[in-house]
């Protein structure tokens, strides 16, 4: 119950094209949910992250869509770029009133090249 | 600058040994965390720690040790009983546990000798 599944693996995408990976999770106790973006060699940075009170949150050419009932919640990059190539993981938390601490839930990322 | 300084970059170890990884955050965050991240998979948990001298196991302790002495630092030892410690480790702090932001160091790439 404390899974997240995150697809594709891998995903490739032409520059100007949108970019999409979604995340499932079972545990409806989450209640927040980041996206990282990981270079490699490099620790994972915070892109962005939402609520399950909103539908969608926008920064920049970036966009997670969150579908509450569904369990499931994506990221979209708009107008993909040579640089966003890198690994992404989704992750999910629950609120620290348990025991849980805050911690993190990852999927199990997937890798986006976008080629020239 | 603030951030997260993790060090070595690179490790290696030799059968029957404990190594330590370093972590040192100047963010003034209270928690702290240190996953494990192989190829092809997401990062796992290893500890945390929500205050100084209080720390966690998280769902891949064994093998594995830690010590919060000071709020800036929270070093994690591979010892000799873990039996597969090649792999990317990562070290995390957060304003608080309330699910907030965490925010990663570049990383200790452990290797076996």
């Amino acid at each position: 119950q404390q899974q997240v599944k995150q697809s594709p693996q891998s995903l490739i995408v032409q520059k100007g094209g949108i970019s999409i990976i979604n995340c499932a999770y079972e545990n409806t106790a989450f209640d927040y949910f980041p996206w990282y973006q990981q270079f490699p060699g490099k620790g994972p940075a915070l892109l962005i992250a939402i609520r399950p009170d909103v539908s969608e949150k926008k920064e920049g050419r970036f966009t997670i869509s969150f579908n509450k009932s569904a369990k499931q919640f994506s990221l979209h990059i708009m107008d993909s770029q040579p640089g966003d190539s890198a690994t992404y993981f989704c992750a999910a938390s629950m609120d620290a009133g348990g025991t849980s601490y805050g911690k993190l839930t990852f999927g199990q990322g997937t890798i986006l090249t976008v080629h020239p | 600058d603030g951030g997260i300084t993790q060090s070595p970059k690179y490790l290696f170890r030799k059968e029957g040994q404990n190594v330590t990884l370093s972590c040192e955050q100047n963010l003034n965050h209270d928690a702290m965390y240190w996953y494990r991240q192989d190829p092809g998979q997401g990062l796992r948990l290893i500890y945390y720690s929500q205050i100084v001298n209080d720390f966690q196991k998280g769902d891949i302790a064994e093998g594995y040790s830690v010590s919060r002495e000071k709020k800036e630092s929270f070093p994690l030892t591979v010892t000799s009983a873990q039996k597969n410690p090649t792999a990317f480790y990562l070290c995390a702090s957060s304003i608080s546990t309330q699910g907030m932001a965490q925010h990663f160091g570049d990383g200790t790439r452990l290797s076996i000798l």
